[in-house]
């Protein structure tokens, strides 16, 4: 069955530091990827998304994740972080012969001033 | 474009009381829709997906159901709320034969 795991629960980096929020995944084959954004007491966002082709993906707000399909990893990515990145973090991996996503547990996302 | 509305945005009920809360989608067709429950600190938990009107499938046996009228119409429901029912409702879609998940704003919900 298809997973995915965040093991990290929380994560503070100072504003301008550079980030990697960490995903790994369970799945028989090239999966679809997802990562999504979500501010308090907000929906959640679509980052990026990574279907096939080239394995470094871009997304929105400075935002990239590179697949790995080696080490069964899809982290993100941003070379510096602003106050506004404060969030929780999801990654998201499809669920074969379902139209569901299956999500991770999320990163908490702390900035230090 | 697409958008997805949810109503009401927060609600306070007592134990015991119903529950209706309402999620449309605009500008896209057959969309898949879906209700998710977030607890507070938690990640997210699939109630119900439907793949089209009249389709509903549960994915967690409790108090609540959902049902779909209208194509791009999804209703979360409860006869009776319990205290455990409080929490954050959000409800998405995807395109039909999609994985691609876009998410309303959410209902925050306190079961009193």
């Amino acid at each position: 069955a298809q997973s995915v795991t965040q093991p990290d629960i929380h994560i503070t980096v100072s504003e301008g530091a550079s980030l990697e929020l960490r995903c790994n995944y369970s799945y028989g084959a090239t999966p679809y990827l997802f990562w999504y954004v979500q501010s308090p007491g907000q929906g959640l966002q679509l980052l990026l998304k990574y279907f096939s082709g080239d394995t470094l993906v871009q997304g929105i707000k400075g935002f990239e994740a590179e697949f790995k399909r080696s080490q069964s990893s899809f982290n993100l990515r941003k070379p510096s972080v602003h106050w506004s990145d404060a969030a929780e973090y999801f990654c998201a991996v499809e669920q074969s012969s379902a139209s569901k996503i299956i999500f991770g547990s999320g990163t908490r996302l702390s900035i230090r001033p | 474009s697409q958008t997805i509305h949810q109503w009401p945005a927060t609600l306070v009920q007592p134990v015991g009381s119903p529950l209706s809360l309402e999620c449309t989608v605009e500008g896209t067709s057959n969309p898949n829709l879906y209700w998710y429950r977030q607890a507070a600190g938690r990640g997210l938990q699939l109630l119900f997906y439907s793949v089209g009107i009249g389709q509903i499938s549960s994915e967690v046996p409790q108090n609540l159901s959902a049902s779909r009228p209208q194509d791009r119409q999804f209703i979360l429901s409860s006869k009776k709320l319990l205290l455990s029912d409080s929490g954050f409702y959000l409800c998405a879609w995807s395109p039909s034969g999609g994985y691609e998940q876009f998410f309303g704003p959410g209902t925050r919900l306190t079961v009193l």
